[in-house]
């Protein structure tokens, strides 16, 4: 079993749609989670960065924890056709403090005009 | 402006022939590594560094080299490319280890090993 799975999509929505991208995890023993955005052809950028409890909230963009049953999600309210791109979700490597982190293998979001 | 920048972002080589990325920051960074990137398999870390002068083997090294002279250069060395090692690969820094939500990528180098 991976360590962070996602299902690779592609997801495609019509513009304005509420999005909702998952990622389940099978170790609990770590305190935070990332989600990464990342374009065609360009590095992954940190999209938002939460511990592992409860939701967090930045703009149109929600990230939600639940531990009971080791599910991350990401919300993208009002979706935009710039929202197009891959969405990773990742974590630290729990046992040492290398700095490596975890991905998921991504999800291909498509917003439509 | 804060970045991570990697050169060249595409190389097309044969088998064999030694070649080297350059990943350089701006930012002051401890922390840097390399990812590799490839389909159905996400992003996996090739190696890391720490500071100047402490590198470690990541999930996948082999093949691999690195070096870590100065803060600001984190070059990734293939000896002797071969084709499994075709890939996306990204140069990551953040202010330490610890420090994730630091972490900037660079903007990813495609390398094709005939």
């Amino acid at each position: 079993q991976k360590e962070v799975e996602q299902d690779p999509g592609p997801l495609s929505v019509p513009e304005g749609a509420i999005v909702s991208l998952n990622c389940t995890y099978s170790n609990s023993a770590f305190q935070y989670f990332m989600w990464y955005r990342q374009y065609s052809r360009k590095g992954p950028e940190l999209l938002m960065y939460t511990y592992s409890s409860g939701n967090k909230e930045d703009g149109r963009f929600t990230a939600q924890v639940d531990k009971s049953s080791k599910y991350i999600s990401l919300f993208i309210r009002d979706s935009q056709p710039s929202d197009s791109a891959t969405y990773l979700c990742a974590r630290p490597h729990g046992s040492s403090n290398t700095g490596k982190l975890i991905f998921g293998q991504g999800t291909t979001l498509q917003v439509k005009p | 402006e804060a970045q991570v920048t990697q050169n060249p972002r595409y190389l097309i080589t044969v088998t064999g022939k030694k070649l080297t990325v350059t990943c350089s920051q701006n930012m002051n960074h401890e922390y840097m590594s390399w990812y590799r990137q490839d389909p159905g398999l996400g992003l996996r870390q090739i190696y890391y560094s720490m500071n100047v002068e402490v590198t470690d083997k990541g999930d996948v090294p082999e093949g691999y080299k690195v070096s870590r002279k100065e803060k600001r250069n984190f070059p990734l060395i293939l000896e002797s490319p071969s084709p499994n090692q075709t890939s996306l690969y990204f140069c990551a820094s953040s202010l330490s280890a610890g420090r994730a939500d630091t972490q900037y990528f660079g903007p990813g180098t495609r390398l094709t090993v005939l």
